[in-house]
């Protein structure tokens, strides 16, 4: 069974810096791309960042791009969301999705429970 | 960026009734659209990929039609269990984007 489990949410202010991971289990990580999505309180679900399965390519939405880097780590099944300059706009719930695919953007066929992002002063 | 609009926002069915979805893109995306189930406080689920194709585990009363710009998601024999919003997105090109959503409320 895919199982998707995110950390590293929290309150931080606005211009702070916070680091998400998530820990994959249950399939080939290696295999397959992976993307994280956001979706603010009572807001449709918006695409941030996706990651080739060797570690690239990398996209980022437009929004995020410049402050946010996607990484994984093959050897640990990990993948990681590091946030930077952080606006009052990024507090959303974040997910760890799978994409059914190694390389590029396609359906996202497994999502984690989510990691609650809050900034604010 | 491909714009994903959906319709009704909100839709009231009876159990047992069928429920039509539709989902919209300002340009074409082929068939590489999505669905997904949202229940409250819980993560989206995949319901069918491809535009028809339903993902591992579905039931065979949810079916995906359409191409290009319009597509539409079907629940036949709506069952208590189905309530909750679903979204419609487009993978042809980047952005990924999603739709606004359609609630399915249980009448």
């Amino acid at each position: 069974e895919v199982q998707l489990l995110e950390s590293g949410g929290g309150l931080v202010q606005p211009g702070g810096s916070l680091r998400l991971s998530c820990a994959a289990s249950g399939f080939n990580f290696h295999n397959y791309a992976m993307n994280w999505v956001r979706q603010a309180p009572g807001k449709r679900l918006e695409w941030v960042s996706n990651i080739g399965n060797s570690g690239g390519p990398t996209f980022y939405a437009d929004s995020v791009k410049g402050r946010f880097t996607i990484t994984r780590d093959n050897v640990n099944n990990r993948l990681y969301l590091q946030m930077h300059s952080l606006r009052v706009e990024d507090t959303a719930i974040y997910y760890c999705a799978k994409d059914s695919r190694s390389i590029g953007g396609h359906d996202l066929d497994s999502w984690g429970q989510g990691t609650l992002v809050t900034v604010s002063s | 960026e491909i714009v994903m609009t959906q319709s009704p926002a909100t839709l009231s069915v009876s159990p047992g009734e069928r429920a039509t979805l539709s989902c919209w893109a300002s340009q074409s995306v082929d068939s590489d659209l999505g669905w997904y189930q949202q229940k409250p406080g819980q993560a989206p689920r995949l319901l069918i990929y491809g535009a028809s194709t339903r993902a591992t585990g579905i039931p065979a009363r949810f079916s995906g039609s359409g191409s290009g710009t319009d597509f539409t998601l079907t629940i036949n024999s709506l069952q208590p269990e189905d309530f909750g919003v679903y979204y419609c997105q487009q993978y042809e090109d980047w952005p990924l984007t999603f739709g606004g959503g359609t609630k399915v409320e249980i009448k």
